[in-house]
């Protein structure tokens, strides 16, 4: 089945960019997608990328997805306080023989240092 | 348009008994998909229902269980609860259409003493 894969911690500093990485091992995968979660809270769903696409950019957020190596990035430009949170990537690719499970990586913690 | 609704936030029960979470989809979604969060696994798929139909099943046992009504609210069920079964357990609502956007309530923080 699908394997996602992302680093633990990031920690940047207040109005620099962070670039969140993952990698996956479905080559199959349609659609990626990044999470956030805050805490005590549900995941948030920031934006998502179609398998065929290499970038999306959506206000101050940029995935880069090279479908090669499998591996998708999210960069947020202008890292506020705000953005500090649990940040998902997730695939959506064949498991068990089904295309209609989302697997998650473990998430990566950012943090926005002032 | 109303958000997904989890109820109730928080749950204590010890082990051996049996306990029902349930979940409002947003207005329009037929598609519910139940997840289990822990520290140690992290967020795993536990199941996913369509039309009152189950259209997906993860990997847990047979004490874990759900159902959806016609109005595409959904219950879940554990029964005989174990001490691992203390997690956050997220419900996501969706259309169902390939693009599988799933849009997260709160979560029911269960904890099993």
């Amino acid at each position: 089945g699908e394997d996602v894969e992302q680093s633990l911690f990031l920690s940047v500093r207040e109005g620099d960019s962070s670039v969140i990485n993952c990698t996956y091992t479905d080559s199959s995968s349609t659609y990626l997608y990044w999470y956030k979660q805050e805490p005590g809270a549900g995941l948030q769903l920031l934006t998502y990328i179609f398998s065929n696409m290499d970038m999306k950019q959506d206000q101050r957020l940029t995935v880069l997805l090279n479908k090669k190596d499998k591996h998708l990035s999210l960069r947020i430009a202008d890292t506020q306080t705000g953005d500090s949170a649990i940040y998902f990537c997730a695939a959506k690719g064949w498991s068990s023989g089904s295309a209609r499970q989302l697997t998650f990586g473990s998430g990566t913690q950012l943090t926005v240092l002032p | 348009k109303a958000g997904v609704t989890q109820t109730p936030r928080y749950l204590i029960k010890t082990r051996g008994q049996q306990v029902t979470l349930s979940c409002s989809p947003i207005s329009g979604h037929r598609s519910v998909s139940w997840y289990q969060q822990t520290p140690g696994q992290g967020l795993q798929f536990l199941f996913e229902y369509f039309s009152e139909t189950q259209r997906n099943k993860g990997n847990f046992p047979g004490r874990f269980s759900g159902r959806q009504f016609s109005n595409s609210r959904s219950e879940m069920n554990v029964s005989t609860l174990e001490l691992g079964d203390s997690a956050l357990y997220l419900c996501a609502s969706s259309t169902g259409t390939a693009d599988e956007k799933l849009f997260f309530g709160s979560g029911t923080q269960l904890s099993v003493l």
